[in-house]
């Protein structure tokens, strides 16, 4: 059974940086079927996408956030990672991994979700 | 930029009727619509893809369709553990619909 695990701090300060990490199990990421994204929830704004990558490093991200995300992928490991810069006050939302499938791009698979407050 | 709109936001019905839940794009869309159910503490789960594909192990009573800039979600009779909010989603957007609350 697929599973998706979200880790980091709950917790950041206004202006640093955000990282979190999706530890995959069940599967691997190693695999052209499917991305490997993520999506926040916050009562302001909803569900928002933020991105995804694949397992060869391949990413896209949401045009609004582009200039501060960065995703990662550790094939090692079996794990990807987001890294959000210059946080604010509206950047604290609840962080889902999932894995989204390239062809239907269907979110078939979710982590229970990280909740991450930014502030001082 | 594609902008999904749930309506109605609050649904109000009993065990075994029947829902009936709309998704409206700002723009004519490709049939890649995904309705998510959503209960309170947990993460989204994924019912429908391709706006008519039931996803694996999702009941019957749950059926999707549309097409253009109009998607439905139809739960054909209301199972108490139904109750809960329901969210669409299309591959290019990148917010999914404010959400439609079905409430006992």
């Amino acid at each position: 059974q697929l599973q998706l695990q979200e880790s980091g701090p709950g917790l950041v300060k206004p202006s640093e940086t955000l990282s979190l990490t999706c530890t995959v199990s069940g599967a691997s990421i190693i695999t052209t079927t499917y991305w490997w994204g993520w999506i926040r929830q916050s009562p302001g704004k909803g569900l928002e996408y933020i991105g995804a990558i694949l397992y060869s490093g391949n990413t896209y991200y949401n045009p609004s956030l582009k200039s501060r995300v960065t995703m990662s992928v550790d094939t090692s490991n079996n794990h990807f990672s987001l890294r959000l810069t210059s946080v604010t006050a509206a950047d604290t939302a609840v962080y889902y991994c999932a894995r989204r499938g390239y062809a239907d791009h269907e979110f078939d698979y979710w982590g229970q979700g990280a909740l991450v407050t930014v502030s001082s | 930029e594609i902008v999904l709109t749930q309506s109605p936001a609050t649904l109000s019905l009993s065990p075994g009727e029947r829902a009936t839940l709309s998704c409206r794009a700002s723009q004519s869309v490709t049939s890649y619509v995904a309705w998510y159910q959503q209960k309170p503490g947990q993460s989204p789960r994924l019912l429908i893809y391709d706006a008519s594909t039931r996803a694996t192990g999702i009941p019957a009573r749950f059926s999707g369709s549309g097409s253009g800039t109009d998607f439905t979600l139809t739960i054909s009779s209301l199972e108490p553990e139904d109750f809960a909010v329901y969210y669409c989603h299309h591959r290019n957007a990148w917010t999914f619909g404010q959400g439609t609350k079905v409430e006992i």
